[in-house]
C-alpha cells in the first residue's frame, strides 16, 4: 500500500470548517483513499472514500487532487463531537486496512 | 453504514485464564474479518485476518497459538486470548469487510477492553 503522511495534530474552532490534509504521493492507479476517525476509546468509524473524483456524504467531503498525490477531508461545520483521531488510508480493494498515526483533531469551543 | 458488534465490551480476568471475544457483522455477510490491538496512545495494530471456513492469517510477530481465531460463519469471528498475562491487557477491535458496496469497505466494531490482573 502507498504510504500516507498526515499532520500530527490540528485545532479547529467550533462551527468552522475543519480541513485535514493527507499526502499520498506514491499512490497507485487502483488504490482508493479512505478516511476513518476514532473517538477516544471507541472503534474506528468509516467516514468517506474516493478514487479520483471528489466525494461528499452526510459526514464530510473528500477532495482529491487531480494527480491524486494528496487529498483533503473537510468537515464543513466542526462540532465538539468531531474531536478525534483522523486516519487517511490508501489501499486497493480487498486489501487490509493498515493504520498510521493519524491526525489528532481538537475542536475548540 | 454497516454495523459490526463486539462482545463483551470490557472484560477483567486473572492471569493464566483464557478470554473469548466475539465479533459479529449484523447486517451483512463477511467472508473476511480482521482483528486489531491498540495500546494506550498508539495506533491500531493489525493482528490477523480471519477468513470464513479457513485458517486465519497472522501478522508477523503475533503468536497464533496465543491468539486463537475462529471464523465459523459468515457473520461471526471469535478471538480467544489463551493463558492471558498482564501484558495482553489492551483494546481489541475487530472489523468486517462488506463486499456489497463495490469498493470493499471495512467497518469496525466498538472494541473490547481487556484487563488482565
Amino acid at each position: 500500500d502507498a504510504k500516507t503522511t498526515q499532520p500530527t495534530s490540528m485545532d479547529c474552532a467550533e462551527g468552522r470548517a475543519a480541513n485535514l490534509p493527507c499526502n499520498h504521493s506514491t499512490i497507485s492507479g487502483n488504490e482508493y483513499v479512505y478516511w476513518y476517525r476514532q473517538i477516544h476509546s471507541q472503534g474506528p468509524q468509516y467516514i468517506i472514500h474516493g478514487l479520483k473524483n471528489n466525494e461528499t456524504n452526510e459526514m464530510a467531503s473528500l477532495i482529491i487532487t487531480e494527480d491524486r498525490k494528496s487529498s483533503t477531508l473537510i468537515l464543513p461545520h466542526a462540532t465538539l463531537r468531531d474531536t478525534a483521531v483522523y486516519y487517511c488510508i490508501v489501499r486497493v480493494s480487498y486489501d487490509k486496512v493498515i493504520f498510521g498515526p493519524g491526525t489528532s483533531l481538537s475542536v475548540i469551543p | 453504514g454497516a454495523v459490526v458488534s463486539q462482545h463483551p465490551s470490557w472484560v477483567i480476568c486473572k492471569s493464566g485464564t483464557s478470554v473469548k471475544i466475539e465479533c459479529r457483522s449484523l447486517d451483512f455477510q463477511a467472508t473476511t474479518m480482521f482483528w486489531y490491538r491498540q495500546f494506550p496512545k498508539q495506533s491500531l495494530m493489525l493482528m490477523a485476518t480471519s477468513n470464513e471456513g479457513s485458517k486465519a492469517t497472522y501478522e508477523q510477530g503475533v503468536e497464533k497459538d496465543k491468539f486463537l481465531i475462529n471464523h465459523a460463519s459468515l457473520t461471526l469471528s471469535t478471538l480467544t486470548v489463551t493463558s492471558a498475562h498482564p501484558e495482553d491487557s489492551s483494546f481489541y477491535i475487530c472489523s468486517a469487510r462488506d463486499p456489497g458496496l463495490g469498493t470493499d469497505t471495512q467497518y469496525f466494531g466498538p472494541g473490547t477492553r481487556l484487563t488482565v490482573l
